[in-house]
Order: structure tokens, then C-alpha cells, then sequence
């Protein structure tokens, strides 16, 4: 049982945006920094964003995040049948000493 | 570009020891961690484990009982051994790159993992 929520799915049309958030505690989030992974249908998960809102490179401007408190959002604008696959949050936890994932968001483009 | 690939049976039998390796390519094992992450089907990801170049380990709390790591740098390759596997243990494990900023005050608060491998799923059935 993960540390870190995430809402299960969200869905968008073609070309608008949507956001994910990845809420947790002040033992994760709130001391630490966030990454954003990116898994396509059968793929191996592939890091997009890391230090709250660094992206990767090659990765797309529609991609940024942020972080407040406890809480940390990726944005995706623009949206493309592309984009449809399963994110994923992830950071330390100072308590658990050890690298926590989110529950997981599907993104569904309608 | 750095590429891992891992290799395993399979099909492991309840109460048996899985064992994994990852072969890393375009790159050598030094100057980074190197881990484990598994994901039940249809289920999250979850941090097994690193080890670094000089074989120092961390492993996840839930799993550390069970877990082994050793790394072979002549080889250019990092193993995973789980033992007393149970059909919980069922999943894809992937091997991956661990990178983090340098913190001088304590533990790295920015970690992330960069280069996955394909990942292998390893069912545990008798």
C-alpha cells in the first residue's frame, strides 16, 4: 500500500490538458523531491520530470509539475492519443528510509 | 545512451529463491546506484533495492529479510536474489539506474531513477 495518492484515472479530449496529483505527508513530499515517471502499455515506466519540475531531456514543454507542501502535479497540455498511458509519482521517505511510488494515474484521451 | 536488460527463469516455485540479473551495456556500473523495482500485474511500482559499484546495499524495509544484491563490475552486472518467494512475489521486476543530487547535510532528498530495463515477469507457481 502506497504512501503517495494518486487519483486512479482522468480523462481529457484531444488537445486539452489534464492534471495529476500525488499527495502525501511531510515525510515524503513535504522534505524531499519529486519525480514523474511516464508507462506506456506494456513498457517499462521512463522518467519525465525530476526535482519537482525538471524535465528530462527530449521530454515536451506540454509536460511540467509542480509542488506544494505535501503535494506534488503533473500537467500534460496539449493532449495526444500518445500521452495515453499510466503515471506514476515518486520520492524519498524519510521515515520509511527508502524511494516511495504513487498509486498510479491512468490517462485516458477521449 | 545506457541499456539494462534482465535475464531470469521465469517460473519459480513457491518457497524457492528467485534470482535476476541485469546486464548494463554503454556504460560502466561506476559513479551510480543500480536497483530493483517490481510491479504486480495491473498493480504500482515498488522499490525492492540499489547497490552501488562498491556492493553497498540498501533494500526496501518490507522485503530486506528476504533480499540479497550483489554487483560483479568485471561483468558490467548487478543480480537480485529473493528468497522464500511466495505468488505475492508474482510481477515484472525491472532493473534500473538510481541518480540523486548530492545532499552534504544528510541523505539525497532529489532521487530518481533514469534508465530502465524491459523488465522480466517472474511468476511463482508450483
Amino acid at each position: 500500500q502506497s504512501v503517495l495518492t494518486q487519483p486512479t484515472s482522468v480523462s481529457a479530449a484531444p488537445g486539452q490538458m489534464v492534471t495529476i496529483s500525488c499527495s502525501g505527508s511531510s515525510s515524503n513530499i513535504g522534505s524531499n523531491f519529486v519525480s514523474w515517471y511516464q508507462q506506456l502499455p506494456g513498457t517499462a515506466p521512463k522518467l519525465l520530470i525530476n526535482d519537482n519540475n525538471r524535465r528530462l531531456s527530449g521530454i515536451p514543454d506540454r509536460f511540467s509539475a509542480s509542488k506544494s507542501g505535501t503535494s506534488a502535479t503533473l500537467g500534460i497540455s496539449g493532449l495526444q492519443t500518445g500521452d495515453e498511458a499510466d503515471y506514476f509519482c515518486g520520492t524519498q521517505d524519510s521515515s520509511l528510509s527508502s524511494y516511495v511510488f504513487g498509486t498510479g494515474t491512468k490517462v485516458t484521451v477521449l | 545512451q545506457v541499456q539494462l536488460q534482465e535475464s531470469g527463469p521465469g517460473l519459480v516455485k513457491p518457497s524457492e529463491t528467485l534470482s535476476l540479473s541485469c546486464t548494463v551495456s554503454g556504460g560502466s556500473l561506476r559513479s551510480y546506484s543500480w536497483s530493483w523495482i517490481r510491479q504486480p500485474p495491473g498493480k504500482g511500482l515498488e522499490l525492492i533495492g540499489y547497490i552501488d559499484d562498491s556492493g553497498s546495499t540498501n533494500y526496501s524495509p518490507s522485503l530486506k529479510s528476504r533480499v540479497t544484491m550483489s554487483v560483479d563490475t568485471s561483468k558490467n552486472q548487478f543480480s537480485l536474489k529473493l528468497a522464500s518467494v511466495t505468488a505475492a512475489d508474482t510481477a515484472v521486476y525491472y532493473c534500473a539506474r538510481r541518480d540523486y543530487l548530492f545532499d552534504s547535510s544528510g541523505p539525497p532528498r532529489s532521487v530518481w531513477f533514469d534508465q530502465w530495463g524491459q523488465g522480466t515477469l517472474l511468476t511463482v507457481s508450483s
